[in-house]
């Protein structure tokens, strides 16, 4: 069974762009969580999509969002990049998102000059 | 704010040994509790779930629960040096769907 992908790998852009980060879950798995791990703050939740539909989201600002389409895949957008934004972003699949295991992609690792 | 406490480390243990990771959290009502590995420029591998009280194994880890002392703990028999890694303890969030709460993770250093 594949795992978790993610594209691109990684990624440099400069302040004030935006970008987008794209993830395929696990066939079957209908939930994606995304998380930032940065190495001050640790792992940190960014949102939670189930059935194209966000659940749940962290204490970020509004820059940061996302969406899931029909087929579980699952796309995180941050708009007017910051320098703080770079980190490694990883998204994480589970088959319902609760009381369920999350499995992690190998992450996008973000650069912001 | 919901935490997750775990020691940083590094915890150093010679090569065989067993090594203890521990992790404390504050959500009482949590009811899913997991242990992944990550090795350096590496995400997060999951290794142990566990959801009810008691001690879960698989292979040379252990799991143990105690939601009355909200304490997870994780043990690893025969370390070996390839258990070299960082060890995050993750809570699930009982109240936001498909939210884990991380520890700030354990560095294990296995030496041969």
């Amino acid at each position: 069974k594949a795992g978790v992908t993610q594209t691109p790998r990684y990624l440099i852009k400069t302040r004030g762009q935006q970008v987008t980060l794209s993830c395929s879950p696990i066939s079957g798995h209908r939930s994606v969580s995304w998380y930032q791990q940065t190495p001050g703050q640790g792992l940190q939740f960014l949102f939670e999509y189930f059935s194209e539909t966000q659940r749940n989201k962290g204490n970020f600002p509004g820059r940061f969002s996302g969406r899931q389409f029909s087929n579980s895949r699952s796309e995180m957008n941050v708009s007017t990049l910051e320098l703080g934004d770079s980190a490694l972003y990883l998204c994480a699949s589970s088959v319902s998102g609760s009381y369920n295991e999350q499995f992690f992609g190998p992450g996008t690792r973000l650069t912001v000059l | 704010q919901k935490e997750v406490e775990q020691n940083s480390g590094p915890l150093s243990v010679p090569e065989g040994a067993i090594a203890s990771l521990n992790c404390t959290y504050s959500d009482r009502v949590s009811q899913s509790f997991f242990w992944y590995r990550q090795y350096s420029g590496k995400s997060p591998e999951l290794i142990m779930s566990i959801y009810s009280n008691g001690d879960k194994e698989d292979g040379r880890f252990t799991a143990q629960l105690n939601k009355a002392s909200q304490y997870v703990s994780l043990l690893i028999r025969d370390s070996q040096p390839s258990d070299s890694a960082t060890y995050l303890c993750a809570v699930e969030d009982s109240g936001n769907t498909g939210k884990l709460i991380f520890g700030q993770g354990t560095t294990l250093q296995v030496k041969p």
